[in-house]
């Protein structure tokens, strides 16, 4: 059984620029989450789906950042005109919604560096 | 609100020395889960346990224990016998039910755990 599967691992851009990091989640799970960790801070939730819906998204979530989850298979995070602020480690995790203790599996993250 | 406290930012302890890290967390829901991450230098969330708010016994997995103490808020983690692969941050992790939805996991700012041979 393979775990989550995270794409780019590291992402360095420019200011202003848009980018894309995809997440692979285990086969069965239906569940998808988005996090983001800051250095020296534990992972903040940003988003939830289930299957293919968006059913939540966290206020830290700017108009400038998207997600989908197109065929409820993998993900994709959107971030456009990024700042500097925006440099973090972007955390996916996936869970089966028969699993009723909701245990979530992470992938290894995409560390995002805005220069 | 929902929020996990782990107090201790950074742990160093010598390889065989016993180690606790101490978790405290607020909610006001009568059902919630509690969890443990592990961060190797690597940077991916390991799973470690978890517990149901109904399951108050206290649990042993080789040289980790978990003692959960609802009168105390508490889900505090002890490593026996710690080595040098230990090394690590630590994540608390909560998912309160009240919430509803998503059943994100609130975490607290984790603790760093450094074994030295």
């Amino acid at each position: 059984d393979t775990g989550v599967s995270q794409d780019p691992r590291h992402k360095i851009t420019k200011r202003g620029q848009n980018v894309t990091f995809r997440c692979d989640p285990i086969s069965e799970h239906n569940r998808l989450y988005w996090y983001r960790q800051t250095l020296g801070q534990g992972p903040e939730f940003l988003t939830y789906f289930q299957n293919e819906a968006q059913l939540e998204k966290s206020r830290l979530l700017s108009d400038r950042f998207s997600a989908e989850r197109p065929k409820g298979s993998f993900s994709t995070l959107e971030i456009q005109r990024t700042e500097q602020g925006d440099s973090a480690m972007y955390l996916c995790a996936s869970s089966s919604s028969r699993d009723w203790v909701n245990t979530q599996y992470f992938g290894p993250g995409t560390r995002l560096t805005v220069l | 609100a929902q929020k996990v406290t782990q107090a201790q930012t950074e742990i160093s302890v010598v390889e065989k020395e016993d180690v606790t890290l101490d978790c405290v967390y607020e909610t006001r829901d009568t059902t919630y889960y509690l969890f443990w991450y592990k961060q190797p230098p690597s940077g991916e969330l390991v799973f470690l346990i978890r517990r149901n708010s109904f399951d108050e016994q206290n649990e042993i997995s080789g040289r980790y224990s978990w003692n959960f103490q609802k009168s105390t808020s508490s889900f505090n983690f002890t490593i026996t016998a710690s080595q040098v692969v230990d090394s690590a941050v630590y994540f608390c992790a909560l998912i309160p039910l009240l919430q509803g939805g998503s059943e994100k996991l609130v975490f607290g700012k984790g603790t760093k755990l450094t074994v030295n041979p």
